[in-house]
Order: structure tokens, then sequence, then C-alpha cells
């Protein structure tokens, strides 16, 4: 099983500042790699696929990079609206697929 | 536009079999280069994928669930449904359906999701 884990666990930043989520898999799993928004009581939102590319809808201070086993999500201004949980997801092993553990991210 | 919607009883009894349908509005099904899954999120806690379904009826299972879950499909009605027996209070969850897209390269990722349901198990 590919494990997937997320740093930090939480993070606190001001509005403005760039905030960087990483990602790391326990195997090489290319570019199969998504990140998802969650924000409370609500189900999560396709935010980047494929590693780096951008869904549609979605604002471009929401970055994707990484390959292999390192990956990176990264906010480049913060907004009030982004205060949410941030998920990673590998899809290299689909249809079986795994989670991070997530990483909340909150607005000081 | 797609939209997935579940439904099923908010209370499931332990030991017993907790069973949801997601209603798949927007577009087929039966349409290709996608499976259709169920994920699920205890109070608090992260995301688990249980499973997912192809239309043609093939199935794959998370190794931890295997044993208990069902996925099934209903194309007539463009609807998939999961069935997990025997719960306990630890399968009590926000349980979330969603398409699973693939594209070039055997990439893919879940969207839409639905707006899920909690399912408490409880006597």
């Amino acid at each position: 099983d590919i494990q997937m884990t997320q740093s930090p666990s939480s993070l606190s930043a001001s509005v403005g500042d760039r905030v960087t989520v990483t990602c790391r898999a326990s195997q090489r799993i290319s570019s199969y790699l998504n990140w998802y928004q969650q924000k409370p009581g609500k189900a999560p939102k396709l935010l980047i696929y494929a590693a780096s590319s951008l869904q549609s809808g979605v604002p471009s201070r929401f970055s994707g990079s990484g390959s292999g086993t390192d990956f990176s999500l990264t906010i480049s201004s913060l907004q009030p609206e982004d205060s949410a949980t941030y998920y990673c997801q590998q899809s290299y092993t689909t249809p079986g697929l795994t989670f991070g553990g997530g990483t909340q991210v909150q607005i000081k | 536009q797609l939209q997935l919607q579940e439904s099923g009883p908010g209370l499931v009894k332990p030991s017993e079999t907790l069973s949801l349908t997601c209603t798949v509005s927007g577009a087929s099904i039966s349409s290709s280069g996608s499976y259709w899954g169920w994920i699920r999120q205890p109070p608090g806690k992260g995301l688990e994928w249980i499973g997912s379904l192809y239309s043609s009826g093939t199935t794959y299972y998370n190794p931890s669930l295997k044993s208990r879950v069902t996925i099934s499909v209903d194309t007539s009605k463009n609807q998939f449904s999961l069935r997990l027996s025997s719960v306990t209070a630890a399968d009590t969850a926000a349980y979330y359906c969603a398409r699973n897209l693939y594209s070039t390269n055997n990439q893919n990722w879940l969207d839409p999701w639905g707006q899920g349901t909690l399912v408490t198990v409880s006597s």
C-alpha cells in the first residue's frame, strides 16, 4: 500500500502570506497526485490534479508542484476564504486511492 | 452540470447493514472514462476510500473493508449503491459519493463529489 504523509498537520498564517503544504508518498507515484480543499460541513473540492494542473474555476493563487515522492501545494497570497483543510490523494494505484491525513490552514 | 446526491438512513444499529444510494444527474453513469466511488470521513478525521465501480459492474474495494463492502450499479436509474455489513460505532462517518474521472495517461481524480450524508451507528 502507498502511504501519503502530509505536513504540517496544521498551520496559521496571515492574509497575504505565501503558504506551502507538503505531501510525501511512501513510494514513487510519478505525477499521480491530486489536491482537495474541504471547508467545515462541506464535501471536498478538487483544486489541483495530476500534481500541477489547476482545476477550472480555482483561483490562480493556488498551485501544485512535484513528482515522484514529494509534492507541494502553494497558496501564493492567502485569503480569508482559504481557511480550510487540504488533502492530497494519490491516484497511481487507481482505482484504489489513498489520501493524506490533511493539513488545516487557519487565518491569524 | 454533473451532480451527485447521496441518500439513505442516517441511523443504523450495530451489527446491521448500512445501505446508501448515490443518484447521478447531468450525465449517464454508463459514460466511458469514469469510475464511481464511495469515500467516508469519521467525525473530525480524514478521508478514507471505500471502493469504486465501473458502469460494467466491475468493482474495487479497500482491502481493509473488502469483506464487508458491496458496491453495485443500477444503470436504469442512473444510481450506484453502497452496502456495508456488520457495522460498529467505528463506521460512524460522513459518506460521500464521487465520480473518479480518467484522462490521458491514466491520470484520474475525484470530481464532483456529492454533498455527503452522515451515518451514525448506534442502538
